[in-house]
């Protein structure tokens, strides 16, 4: 198994630039999100998915959109980049949400807005 | 959102030495508290988690002490070892609604001298 998988891992974009982060999980977990990592900040819930066709906000959810059409994938995507979004973003995924069983974690996207 | 507190912010321990890591948090429903651990370029991994059923859980060199009238948690390394060097996450979450996600603190960055 692979695990969670995130592309790119590096990413330089241009304020006002749009993309998108991907992240696919080949554990058939239900539950998917996005945290971002800054310093001295921890890391922070941006939004998170509890199952297909189901999204919710988290803590910083503004200037980002998420999708989940499979059970698989849980795509990030910046609509107009800002350097407030420059960050490491992590993708987590769980067997299912609330419950005890630890988030399996991709190897986080660098990103930096300029 | 609730706070996880995570104290210290770093830590300097030597090698054979105990490394302890404190946590505080506020939401009386949260009954999740486990702990990640992070090697630099890499996403958090599970190290070890607890529920506020009991009042300490060992593995290994790592333990989770647990004060549930406090509302607070700590992770002690034993023996610690430049292996260990890392930066160490607490968390907590409950069930249902919003509160199944993970709230992480702010994280403590250890290193463990030779």
């Amino acid at each position: 198994n692979a695990g969670v998988t995130q592309t790119p891992k590096f990413q330089v974009l241009k304020t006002g630039q749009s993309m998108t982060l991907q992240c696919a999980q080949d554990m058939n977990h239900e539950y998917m999100s996005w945290y971002r990592q800054d310093p001295g900040m921890g890391l922070r819930l941006i939004h998170y998915s509890v199952g297909a066709g189901i999204t919710d906000q988290g803590e910083v959810p503004n200037g980002y959109n998420v999708s989940r059409s499979t059970t698989e994938d849980f795509p990030l995507r910046l609509l107009s980049a800002a350097p407030s979004q420059t960050s490491v973003y992590f993708c987590a995924s769980s067997l299912t949400y609330g419950q005890d069983y630890g988030y399996t974690f991709g190897s986080g996207t660098r990103l930096t807005v300029v | 959102q609730q706070q996880v507190k995570q104290s210290p912010q770093s830590l300097i321990v030597q090698k054979g030495g105990i490394s302890i890591i404190n946590c505080a948090y506020e939401n009386t429903a949260f009954d999740y508290f486990p702990w990640y651990q992070q090697f630099p370029g890499k996403g958090p991994a599970l190290l070890i988690a607890i529920r506020p059923d009991v009042s300490e859980k060992k593995e290994g060199r790592f333990t989770i002490s647990f004060n549930k009238s406090a509302k607070q948690f700590s992770l002690h390394i034993m023996d610690s070892q430049p292996g260990d060097s890392a930066t160490y996450f607490c968390a907590a979450s409950g069930y249902g609604g919003s509160q199944g996600n993970l709230i992480f603190g702010k994280g403590t960055k250890l290193s463990v001298k030779p």
